[in-house]
């Protein structure tokens, strides 16, 4: 169960796009289209920003987007906006156990 | 509106046991399985356990946490547990339980924060 690899920070001016990368293992990412990402407020809880690789929950904005190839599973944040500063987690199911990235700190520059 | 709070955090010796609690309201409980998730200060997320949505047959812990934790739920209250025994240092963290769907975790309650130590 050992963690997935992010980046542990990006940055980014107000408008433009960024993007974070999860990278695992056959086992996890690659095994399965499980893929989660989650962002972070400092002091709060998560909150499940998309589901099953590229999933958004309903009503969540659409300048949120994943994609995955191989063992490397992506989220990208377009039209970067001051409220997007935060932690982005994402998360793969492995087989009945699941596994957290590291953790990708997004500065708003 | 769907809403999930954790109770029973606290401080406890090493070696200690404590129960926490997780309330679920606004949704229908017994459709979901759930999820135990932790975080220790300053650091990233850790998948600690999860349990089916039926009777609770299926159980699954993260190899830091198995034969010491037990994940359980009471269909008819509406509540999630995690039992910890043999509490370590390390266990101290702030303790989130979480609705799964999707194989996901897609609520999140507010947290619990649990601190082992002397």
């Amino acid at each position: 169960q050992s963690a997935l690899t992010q980046s542990a920070s990006v940055s980014g001016s107000p408008g433009q796009s960024i993007t974070i990368s999860c990278t695992g293992t056959s086992s996890d990412v690659g095994g399965y289209n499980y893929v989660s990402w989650y962002q972070q407020h400092p002091g709060k809880a998560p909150k499940l920003m998309i589901y099953e690789v590229s999933n958004r929950p309903s009503g969540f904005s659409n300048r949120f987007s994943g994609s995955k190839s191989g063992n490397t599973a992506s989220l990208t944040i377009s039209g970067l906006q001051a409220e997007d500063e935060a932690d982005y987690y994402c998360s793969s199911y492995t087989g009945n156990t699941w596994v957290f990235g590291g953790g990708t700190r997004v500065t708003v520059l | 509106q769907v809403q999930l709070v954790e109770s029973g955090g606290g401080v406890v010796q090493p070696g200690g046991s404590l129960r926490l609690s997780c309330a679920a309201s606004g949704f229908t409980f017994t459709r979901h399985a759930m999820y135990w998730v932790r975080q220790a200060p300053g650091k990233g997320l850790e998948w600690v356990a999860f349990i089916g949505h039926d009777d609770g047959t299926n159980k699954y812990y993260a190899d830091s946490v198995k034969g010491r934790f037990t994940i359980s739920r009471d269909n008819s209250k509406n509540t999630l547990y995690l039992q910890m025994n043999s509490l370590r240092a390390e266990d101290t963290a702030v303790y989130y339980c979480a609705r799964a769907a999707f194989y996901a975790f897609d609520i999140w309650g507010q947290g619990t924060m649990v601190t082992v130590s002397s």
